[in-house]
């Protein structure tokens, strides 16, 4: 069964300072993986997309296949990114699990 | 363009009421599916479907009951609310760009129901 694993529920950092989300997943088969993000009083939508390999807002991910990670990453942080992120894992049969969430707060 | 559209927006209802969420969608999507939102356990999948008249059991089914007549609508039912059912509810729907046997579309949400079950 495939499972999306993010170890932080908080992550606190003061703007400007690099940040970085984890993400591990568990998956027998090739997996898509996404970066969801939900600010607050909005809904949930796509940050980015590793098949994509685009940055978005800055921020970039890489998938790491041999270490199953696909930790979310940012050289600055802005508080205007202060929200919650969930990483995503697409697998065949049309399923989309999420992890636990994080959520990051950027200190001025 | 409406994109994902859930009703209602809250809801408060009683233990043993029945109740029916209902998600559409007018982007065309295949994919369609239904998640829960609780504190520190993110969002966890509770049916989902594949095309009109699928539907597919995810992480946690119990106490659910879904239907796909339309392609377009994707309704959640509750037959006998329990307190544990309390929870935001979103919908989301999704493309079916495909690699492989994997969809590597994106998913779009809803903006949430808000039920609690008294």
């Amino acid at each position: 069964a495939q499972r999306v694993t993010q170890p932080e529920k908080l992550l606190s950092v003061f703007k400007g300072a690099p940040v970085e989300l984890k993400c591990n997943y568990s998956y027998s088969g090739s997996p898509e993986l996404f970066w969801y993000v939900q600010y607050s009083r909005q809904r949930l939508q796509l940050l980015l997309r590793h098949i994509s390999r685009e940055s978005i807002k800055g921020f970039t991910a890489d998938l790491n296949k041999g270490e199953t990670s696909f930790h979310l990453k940012k050289p600055f942080a802005q508080e205007e990114d202060s929200a919650m992120y969930y990483c995503a894992l697409n697998t065949n049969a049309g399923k989309s699990t999420f992890g636990d969430g994080t959520t990051l707060t950027v200190k001025p | 363009n409406a994109g994902v559209t859930q009703t209602p927006k809250f809801r408060v209802l009683k233990t043993g009421q029945s109740m029916t969420l209902l998600c559409a969608q007018d982007m065309n999507h295949e994919y369609m599916y239904w998640y829960r939102q609780d504190p520190g356990m993110g969002l966890r999948l509770i049916h989902y479907s594949v095309g009109e008249g699928t539907t597919a059991k995810g992480e946690v089914p119990d106490g659910y009951n879904v239907s796909r007549l339309k392609k377009q609508n994707f309704l959640l039912g509750l037959e006998s609310a329990a307190p544990s059912q309390t929870s935001v509810y979103f919908c989301a729907s999704s493309t079916t760009r495909t690699s492989g046997y994997v969809n590597t579309g994106e998913l779009f949400f809803g903006e949430g129901s808000r039920l609690t079950v008294l």
